[in-house]
């Protein structure tokens, strides 16, 4: 069965200090894996789409890599309003079309 | 740019009640997902329609249906409503019917069931 892990569920970090957000994934065959960040009261907003293992990709504070059996989310020197829940999902074989599957997330609290 | 906008907002229904849930997808976007979001889970796919046909279904019982009309905007329709049914139901839209065009998602419906 396809299925997505994340962790850990909560992380609470002090403005600086860097981390990184786990998403281990077991698929039948992976087309892509996704990220999202979402934050309280709206829908997921797409931050990186991974395809193959070995690829990183960087946005301001946020980067993703991706080998053939996890995902990592590393965040480097995270402000406040890095807060929010981030969630993990995978396009696989099985599925039709666009179907993803999505981890539970990862709740993050930045304090200055 | 318009994102994906979703109606109404929020919802309060009685078990047993019929709901439509509306989405209008990003422009140009052809194809159209729904998912459902309980409280502290992930999104959960639900439906996927690309050019007015159905290309994908999730685990839902057939009280949960869908249609896409030819302007690509979507409704989903729930019938018979039980109290497990209250969530956030997020409409996402992307360029492509298949794989690697990432979904762009709207801020969802909150179904409140009593």
């Amino acid at each position: 069965e396809d299925q997505v892990t994340q962790s850990p569920e909560a992380l609470r970090l002090q403005e600086g200090e860097s981390s990184s957000l786990n998403c281990s994934y077991t698929v039948s065959g992976l087309r892509g894996l996704f990220w999202y960040r979402q934050d309280p009261g709206k829908g997921p907003e797409f931050l990186f789409t991974l395809y193959s293992a070995g690829e990183e990709k960087e946005k301001e504070r946020l980067k993703a890599t991706l080998t053939k059996k996890e995902s990592f989310l590393h965040i480097t020197a995270p402000k406040p309003e890095d807060s929010a829940t981030y969630l993990c999902a995978v396009q696989a074989m099985s599925q039709a079309g666009t179907a993803l599957i999505f981890g539970k997330g990862t709740t993050l609290s930045v304090s200055s | 740019d318009a994102g994906v906008t979703q109606s109404p907002t929020h919802l309060i229904k009685t078990r047993g009640q019929h709901v439509t849930l509306r989405c209008s997808p990003i422009s140009g976007h052809k194809s159209v997902s729904w998912y459902q979001q309980v409280l502290g889970q992930g999104p959960q796919f639900i439906f996927q329609y690309y050019e007015k046909e159905e290309r994908g279904r999730g685990n839902f019982p057939d009280r949960f249906s869908a249609r896409q009309f030819p302007n690509y905007s979507s409704e989903l329709n729930v019938n018979a409503l039980l109290l497990g049914d209250s969530a956030l139901y997020l409409c996402a839209s992307s360029l492509g019917q298949g794989g690697y065009s990432p979904l762009h998602f709207g801020n969802g419906t909150r179904l409140t069931v009593t």
